[in-house]
């Protein structure tokens, strides 16, 4: 079973709505990532978390906002997304400096 | 330009069999490889990890090469099992303080019975 959790796991969602993916870790691993992965594609990283601070933001448009409240949470906020944002959105919690990288189940999001 | 190529795209093997798939990478500096099994619509799970000064390391059924020299890799699959159908994704860290793994495009396996 997996250490990172994701919910939902499953999202539908139009193109004016407004909502959110959560990724929780209790590893105590203080780097946190979003990723993208289309299908028989490889995952696309989005942003890095280390320490609770942003550390790399991919040029991920704005319609997609990250949050970590604290070292064993990560949101991603979806504002006004594209049918092309549909995608399988993956978190992974790690030890800072990247050595690992451990992933969640991910979330199957469906923008209409 | 940092890559990871791997080979074949997709394979299908027939169950008990055996099977090796590829990964050539030209990332440099090198820090570690790693191969990940992903079943479909679920997130990567580790399969092994190796850094430089490691040739070989298994972990059940799944054995993982390492050539620095030649910048290759190889996952053999021994005595194959339905639920070994998945991408496999072969993946390397640079030695820096970037924290982007390069990932390879994966291997998609099926094995039937």
């Amino acid at each position: 079973d997996t250490e990172v959790t994701q919910t939902p796991k499953h999202l539908v969602m139009g193109m004016t709505n407004k909502k959110s993916l959560k990724c929780e870790q209790h590893m105590g691993h203080r780097a946190m990532y979003w990723y993208k992965q289309k299908a028989k594609k490889p995952p696309e990283l989005m942003f890095v978390y280390s320490y609770e601070k942003l550390s790399i933001n991919e040029s991920v448009p704005s319609r997609f906002s990250p949050e970590c409240p604290n070292s064993s949470l990560l949101n991603l906020h979806l504002h006004a997304l594209q049918p092309e944002d549909s995608a399988l959105y993956l978190c992974a919690a790690g030890v800072a400096g990247g050595e690992t990288q451990y992933f969640g189940p991910g979330t199957r999001l469906l923008v209409l | 330009k940092n890559q990871v190529e791997q080979s074949p795209q997709s394979l299908i093997i027939l169950e008990g069999k055996n099977c090796t798939l590829q990964c050539n990478y030209t990332v440099s500096p090198f820090s570690n490889l790693r191969w990940y099994k992903q079943d479909t619509g679920r997130g990567p799970v580790s399969l092994t990890i190796m850094t430089f000064s490691e040739n070989t390391k298994s972990n059940g059924r799944y054995t993982a090469t390492l050539d620095a020299d030649t910048k290759q890799s190889s996952l053999h699959i021994t005595a194959s099992q339905l639920s070994d159908s998945a991408s496999y994704i072969c993946v390397v860290r640079r030695m820096d303080s970037s924290y982007k793994l390069i990932f390879g495009s994966g291997t998609r396996l099926l094995v039937r019975p």
